[in-house]
């Protein structure tokens, strides 16, 4: 079973650029994620999907961040412009549905923003 | 607000040491917990998740930890570890029915040969 798919898996910009990570989850797997790991911390959830439907984006940053999941499948996650603090990697994750089923994570984009 | 503490920021052991990482949760509600753990240069990973019934679970690799409703708490142990685990471990709660994890900072553990 091919795992979730993340890319670019590492990205360098300057600050007030704009980024764009992209995830592919396990396929048939009803909701994804994307979660923020800062350096040193645990990851934290910016948002869920259930299909293409926002679930929870109650700790996304929605005056820079953003992210869709238009077909229910693959999701794209953008920072637009970005800040010295969102250097972090980027994590997605998917299950087959919400609630009590295991989390299958991918393995990340790290952005280091200059 | 609900969090996760883990106590250990890095452990450092010797092979054949035993382990135990602790992981307190402040969520008084029903949750599940897990444990995932982080090899260098690997993806995240579930190493144990408790749900229900018995509170001591049994993982991967020969890691278990011990679910104490008291004291809200979910312990990493391993009774003899090896340089291969060597990795960072992270503790986690999911809250029933939302589906979002909250994890810990994480433990660095290092295992000296």
């Amino acid at each position: 079973e091919a795992g979730v798919a993340q890319s670019p898996r590492y990205k360098i910009i300057e600050k007030r650029q704009s980024v764009a990570f992209w995830c592919n989850p396990i396929s048939g797997h009803a909701t994804l994620y994307w979660y923020q790991q800062i350096l040193g911390q645990g990851p934290k959830l910016l948002i869920q999907f259930q299909n293409n439907g926002v679930v929870d984006d109650s700790q996304l940053p929605k005056d820079r961040f953003s992210a869709e999941r238009l077909k229910g499948v693959d999701s794209t996650l953008k920072i637009q412009p970005a800040k010295l603090e969102d250097s972090a990697v980027y994590l997605c994750a998917s299950s087959l549905d919400r609630g009590d089923y295991e989390q299958y994570f991918g393995p990340g984009t790290r952005l280091t923003v200059t | 607000a609900q969090s996760v503490s883990q106590h250990n920021h890095h452990v450092i052991l010797s092979e054949a040491a035993s382990l135990e990482l602790g992981c307190n949760y402040s969520y008084g509600g029903t949750v599940n917990l897990f444990w995932y753990v982080q090899y260098p240069g690997q993806h995240l990973q579930l190493l144990l998740k408790y749900f229900s019934g018995d509170p001591l679970v049994k993982g991967i690799k020969g890691f278990e930890a011990e679910f104490i409703k008291s004291k809200f708490s979910f312990n990493l142990r391993k009774p003899s570890v090896q340089w291969s685990d060597t990795a960072e471990y992270f503790c986690a709660v999911l809250k029933r029915s939302q589906g979002n994890l909250i994890f810990g900072k994480g433990t660095k553990l290092s295992v000296k040969p």
